[in-house]
C-alpha cells in the first residue's frame, strides 16, 4: 500500500483565497483524521471521520474551515477564506480502528502558507 | 483541557550517548503512543502501551508507563544519528469521545 496521500505537499496562498487539500486514505481503514500541527500548539484534531460520516468537528476553529468524505478513498479540507494564521502543516491520517488500540498512520502532511 | 507535557523541549547529544525522555500528565489514560517525526513527514507510531507499569523494548529503545497510568518514559540505548527527530507522545483519554491528547514533543538531534 502507498500509505496515506496528501496533496499538495506545499501551498503558498495570499489572504482571502480559497485553499483545498486532499487526502487518500489507506484502503480499508474505517476512519480518517485532519490534524493541524504548528509550533505553539503542536497537533490538533481538526475533524474526524468514521466509514465516511464526520465524528467530531469540534476542534475545527471557525466557520471559515470545512471537510468532507465523499466516499471511503477522498477527503478534502476546505479553507474558505485563508487567513495569516492559518499558516501551518496539515496532516491527514487514517487508522483501521479505535482507541484503545488504533494505529494511526499520518501522511507526509500539506504545509501551508498564508501571506 | 488536559495536557500531556514532554520534557524535555530540546536535547542534542552525541551520538553513543543515553537519553531519556518524559511524558507526564495530571490525568489517567487508557493507553499511551508514542511516534516520532522526521522532518517534512508525518508523525511514525513507535508502541503502544496498555498496561500501568507495562515496559516495551524496540531494538534500543525502551518505553515505559507509569504504575498509575500518568506518565511515560522513553530511553535510548546509544543513541545514533537515525534517531534524530521529534518524539510525540500521544494520550487515549477514554472519558474525551477516545480522542488523543498530544504532547508537543522532544526535538531530539544526535550528532555524529
Amino acid at each position: 500500500d502507498a500509505g496515506v496521500i496528501q496533496s499538495p505537499r506545499h501551498e503558498v496562498t495570499e489572504m482571502g483565497q480559497e485553499v483545498t487539500l486532499r487526502c487518500k486514505p489507506i484502503s480499508g481503514h474505517d476512519y480518517l483524521f485532519w490534524y493541524r500541527q504548528t509550533m505553539m500548539r503542536g497537533l490538533e484534531l481538526l475533524i474526524y471521520f468514521n466509514n465516511n460520516v464526520p465524528i467530531d468537528d469540534s476542534g475545527m476553529p471557525e466557520d471559515r474551515f470545512s471537510a468532507k468524505m465523499p466516499n471511503a478513498s477522498f477527503s478534502t479540507l476546505k479553507i474558505q477564506p485563508s487567513e495569516p494564521r492559518d499558516s501551518a502543516v496539515y496532516f491527514c491520517a487514517s487508522s483501521p480502528r479505535q482507541f484503545p488500540l488504533s494505529v494511526l498512520t499520518f501522511g507526509a502532511g500539506s504545509r501551508l502558507t498564508v501571506l | 483541557t488536559q495536557l500531556l507535557e514532554q520534557s524535555p523541549q530540546f536535547l542534542s547529544i552525541q551520538e553513543g550517548e543515553n537519553l531519556t525522555v518524559y511524558c507526564n500528565s495530571s490525568s489517567v489514560f487508557s493507553s499511551l503512543q508514542w511516534y516520532r517525526q522526521e522532518p517534512g513527514e508525518g508523525p511514525v507510531l513507535l508502541v503502544t502501551v496498555v498496561t500501568g507499569g507495562e515496559v516495551k523494548k524496540l531494538k534500543r529503545l525502551t518505553f515505559q508507563f507509569g504504575d498509575a497510568r500518568k506518565d511515560s518514559s522513553l530511553h535510548i540505548t546509544a543513541a545514533q544519528t537515525g534517531d534524530t527527530g521529534l518524539y510525540l507522545c500521544a494520550g487515549d483519554d477514554a472519558g474525551n469521545n477516545r480522542k488523543l491528547i498530544w504532547g508537543l514533543g522532544t526535538s531530539l538531534a544526535v550528532n555524529p
